[in-house]
């Protein structure tokens, strides 16, 4: 059983087109976070969700929109992408917001790369 | 000054040995503190996490926490080539309930 899924898991395209990123997670957790790892590995969030609603924003370009149907699953829609957009992101999710112990658990990645 | 920092290495240590990996952070109100081990291509996979001063031990693994230092440590104990990944360091920002990750030190176990 996959705990966080996401789909797809490798995505070329071309500067200027629109993609999204779909996560999925069966843990029954209530938040969920989106992370992009840079060319360096450096792992920084994005986003993150607590029972569908909007908690963390970083500073993202605003081409970046996360949406969240159900606490069980958070997608990720880049619009007119561009060459710097090139990263692995990963979803994560975690069971509480504001817990202590706020063990984040990540899926496999997309790994994306605008030519 | 950055967040939380890692030696990004590369930390070379032969079979058998203790690897030991260092985190400092700057946010003092910071209460867990989190390692997590990735293999190349692969996604980040928690091992261990710890929010009392001094010593958690799991298996080979101990996390070592000093509140006052502002530091946080890994030590694998009886390194195997298959602890050869990077390690990476994180801190949940008090108020912030985000994790912060350091930059990852790359840790290889020669044989």
């Amino acid at each position: 059983d996959t705990a966080v899924s996401q789909t797809p898991k490798y995505l070329v395209t071309q500067m200027g087109n629109d993609k999204s990123i779909k996560c999925e997670q069966n843990l029954g957790h209530d938040t969920m976070y989106w992370y992009k790892q840079d060319s360096k590995k450096f792992l920084k969030i994005m986003f993150s969700y607590n029972n569908k609603e909007l908690i963390i924003n970083e500073t993202v370009p605003n081409r970046f929109s996360p949406k969240s149907p159900d606490k069980a699953h958070l997608n990720l829609h880049i619009n007119s992408l561009e060459l710097g957009d090139s990263a692995v992101y990963f979803c994560a999710s975690s069971q509480e917001y504001l817990a202590l112990k706020n063990e984040q658990y990540f899926g496999p990645g997309t790994r994306l790369t605008v030519t | 000054q950055k967040e939380v920092e890692q030696n990004s290495g590369p930390l070379s240590v032969p079979e058998g040995a203790i690897a030991s990996l260092n985190c400092t952070y700057s946010d003092r109100g910071s209460q867990s503190f989190f390692w997590y081990r990735q293999y190349s291509g692969k996604s980040p996979e928690l091992i261990m996490f710890i929010y009392s001063n001094g010593d958690k031990e799991d298996g080979r693994f101990t996390a070592q926490l000093n509140k006052a230092s502002q530091y946080v440590s890994l030590l694998i104990r009886d390194s195997q080539p298959s602890d050869s990944a990077t390690y990476l360091c994180a801190v949940n920002v008090q108020g912030a309930q985000k994790l912060v990750f350091g930059q990852g030190t790359r840790l290889t176990i020669n044989p």
